[in-house]
């Protein structure tokens, strides 16, 4: 199985500051490397799809980045609604495989 | 808009079976995979399998002993049957759609069932 790691597990930020999430696949998994967003009792949303492909509705503050084993999100302007978890997840080969999820909590 | 709704038992005591059903709305069966995902309280998300229109299925080997996938093209909708449950199965489980290509993403997800279980 392909072993999805992120970094940190958890981040103290503020409203404005730029955040950045890594996440690095045990192996390669070209592009196919997808981001989504989880919010309490609310089910994942995708927000990047191919490592840097942002959804239709997400804000371009989001930036996905990476190829192979090594992948980014970053978020240029923290917002309020941004505070959340963030997984990163592979579709490159089964089984499908997520990260364990970075949380952003407010400072 | 696609509307992925799902609906099964919540409180479930150990050995019994689990059983939840995700209806496809606003959509077609034909040409996604349909994954179930589990997400114990607290915890990360465990892809547990997939299945297609025409019933081929791809289970997570970890859980592959105890799962079943089925699908009813004419109500729209598929099934999870996963036997033999004790207090490690407790998650939140949720369907997902995925479009049979390489490297697609879940794109549709249900919007969750808690499933306890506890004696």
């Amino acid at each position: 199985d392909i072993q999805m790691t992120q970094s940190p597990s958890s981040l103290s930020t503020s409203v404005g500051d730029r955040v950045t999430i890594s996440c690095r696949a045990s192996q390669s998994v070209d592009t196919y490397l997808n981001w989504y967003q989880q919010k309490p009792g609310k089910p994942p949303r995708l927000l990047v799809s191919d490592a840097s492909t942002l959804q239709g509705g997400v804000p371009s503050r989001f930036t996905g980045s990476g190829s192979g084993t090594d992948f980014t999100l970053t978020i240029s302007s923290l917002q309020a609604e941004d505070f959340a978890t963030y997984y990163c997840q592979q579709s490159y080969r089964s089984p499908r495989t997520f990260g364990q999820g970075t949380r952003l909590e407010i400072k | 808009q696609v509307q992925l709704q799902q609906w099964g038992a919540g409180l479930l005591k150990p050995s019994e079976t689990l059983s939840l059903t995700c209806g496809v709305y606003g959509g077609s069966l034909s040409g996604y995979y349909w994954s179930w995902i589990r997400q114990p309280p607290g915890k990360g998300l465990e892809w547990i399998g997939e299945m297609n229109q025409s019933g081929s299925t791809n289970y997570n080997a970890s859980l592959k002993s105890r799962v079943t996938f089925w699908v009813d093209t004419s109500k729209n909708q598929f099934s999870l049957k996963v036997t033999s449950v004790t207090a490690a199965d407790t998650a939140v489980y949720y369907c997902a759609r995925q479009k049979i290509a390489l490297g697609r993403p879940f794109d549709y997800w249900g919007q969750g069932t808690l499933v306890t279980v506890s004696s």
